[in-house]
């Protein structure tokens, strides 16, 4: 079985450009989950996909947006960078359905700085 | 809207000690809270869920719902125990989680 692996592992960018993360979901996984943790805080929800459609939203401006392929790999994307931008994006995939196979399983992350 | 707080940023205890977590939610309904662990190096992983009612590694969770509290407790804490802490509650089955801010646990020998 291959867990949630995340790519790349670190990306340095500049304000008002754009960024592409990507995210392979563990086998079997039909849901896919974004969070951005900031340095010294708990990870928050961006958006959660489900069979290649939105289904959730946190409370984050429309400039991320994201994506889930037929293969349920999902791309989390970022517009007009930001300083605040700057953090760790943690990708979490599950299969809703019932207690033994609805836990998030987390990948490693992706550390993105903005200069 | 929901919300988890973790009163403590830091907690040092000393080997074979009891260690408690604190973790507090506000809301209205009925909530899922979990425990998630993340050890030096590692990604953040389940350690356990209110609705197993189980011991991991030998902590334990219970929902207070009087309180809205949801406290990680071990009665003798171990080396292996010194990692990053975070609380977490989720509305619906496939929802968004909502995290606590962390506790450091440093377990000293």
């Amino acid at each position: 079985e291959t867990g949630v692996t995340q790519s790349p592992t670190h990306l340095i960018k500049t304000r008002g450009q754009q960024v592409t993360l990507r995210c392979s979901s563990q086998s079997g996984h039909n849901t896919v989950s974004w969070y951005q943790q900031a340095l010294g805080q708990g990870p928050q929800f961006i958006f959660q996909y489900y069979r290649e459609e939105e289904n959730g939203r946190g409370n984050f401006p429309p400039r991320f947006s994201g994506l889930q392929f037929p293969n349920y790999s999902s791309e989390l994307n970022v517009n007009a960078l930001e300083l605040d931008d700057s953090a760790l994006y943690l990708c979490a995939s599950s299969e809703p359905g019932g207690l033994s196979t609805d836990t998030q399983y987390f990948g490693p992350g992706t550390r993105l700085t903005v200069l | 809207a929901q919300r988890v707080t973790q009163p403590e940023k830091l907690l040092s205890v000393f080997k074979g000690a009891p260690v408690e977590l604190k973790c507090n939610y506000s809301y209205s309904g009925s909530p899922e809270l979990f425990w998630y662990v993340q050890y030096s190096r590692q990604r953040l992983q389940l350690l356990l869920r209110h609705i197993s009612r189980e011991s991991i590694k030998g902590f334990t969770a219970d929902l207070n719902k009087g309180e809205t509290s949801f406290h990680l407790k071990k009665p003798f804490a171990q080396e292996e125990d010194s990692a990053m802490y975070y609380c977490a509650l989720r509305k619906a089955a496939g929802n968004k989680l909502t995290f606590g801010g962390g506790t450091r646990v440093l377990v000293k020998p």
